[in-house]
């Protein structure tokens, strides 16, 4: 059974940058994808991007290009979010998600396994 | 990126009743998409993906349906720990994008 442990929560000031981590148990580590989803106090969900550990290179939404880094540690089947440059918009839930990996033409990834999330208070 | 539009946002229900609740994409996502269940204060949980196959555990009562831009999620008849905030997902493109959320609650 595949569980995700975030880390702790984190308050950070404006202008800095956060790291977030969510180490796997159970399932296949390399070969799932790890996904990192956001939400906003009241709001709704928000992807940021991913990563399939086997492959190293992750994907992300445009609207984080260049301010989030999402790697993934194979030894420890952990996976990282870094988000640069904080603001205050920035405060919110961040969650890790893995799923399966399927290779069509293309590939793609769901989330099938949530963790608890990981709560960035951005104030100065 | 592709748009996702959930109707209604808000679906008042009795329990026991049916629910059908509306995904529209803005482009095809051919049956790249799923359904999440969240309630407050928790992380969200798979309930369909690939449109219409139910994730491990989740009851038969919940059904997926739809392909291309158009889906639908049901729930054949509410119990009162279905009342909560329901996400679809799609996967097909990048970025991967949510729709905002349609809010089940007790009417």
């Amino acid at each position: 059974q595949v569980q995700l442990v975030q880390s702790g929560a984190e308050v950070k000031k404006p202008g800095s940058s956060v790291k977030v981590s969510c180490k796997a148990s159970g399932g296949t580590f390399n070969t799932d994808a790890i996904s990192w989803v956001r939400q906003a106090p009241g709001q709704g969900l928000e992807w940021m991007g991913g990563i399939i550990p086997i492959f190293g290179t992750a994907n992300y939404a445009q609207k984080f290009q260049g301010r989030v880094t999402i790697t993934a540690d194979e030894s420890t089947s952990t996976a990282y979010m870094e988000l640069s440059s904080l603001r205050s918009e920035d405060t919110a839930l961040y969650y890790c998600a893995r799923g399966p990996v399927v290779v069509a033409k293309s590939y793609y990834y769901y989330m099938d396994v949530w963790g608890k999330g990981t709560t960035v208070t951005v104030s100065s | 990126d592709i748009v996702m539009t959930q109707s209604p946002a808000t679906l008042p229900v009795s329990p026991g009743e049916r629910a059908t609740l509306s995904c529209r994409a803005s482009q095809s996502v051919s049956n790249n998409l799923a359904w999440h269940q969240q309630k407050a204060g928790q992380p969200p949980r798979l309930l369909i993906y690939d449109a219409s196959t139910r994730a491990t555990g989740i009851p038969a009562r919940f059904s997926g349906s739809g392909s291309g831009t158009n889906f639908s999620l049901t729930i054949s008849s509410l119990q009162s720990e279905d009342f909560a905030v329901y996400y679809c997902h799609q996967y097909n493109n990048w970025p991967q994008t949510f729709g905002q959320g349609t809010e089940v609650e007790i009417k």
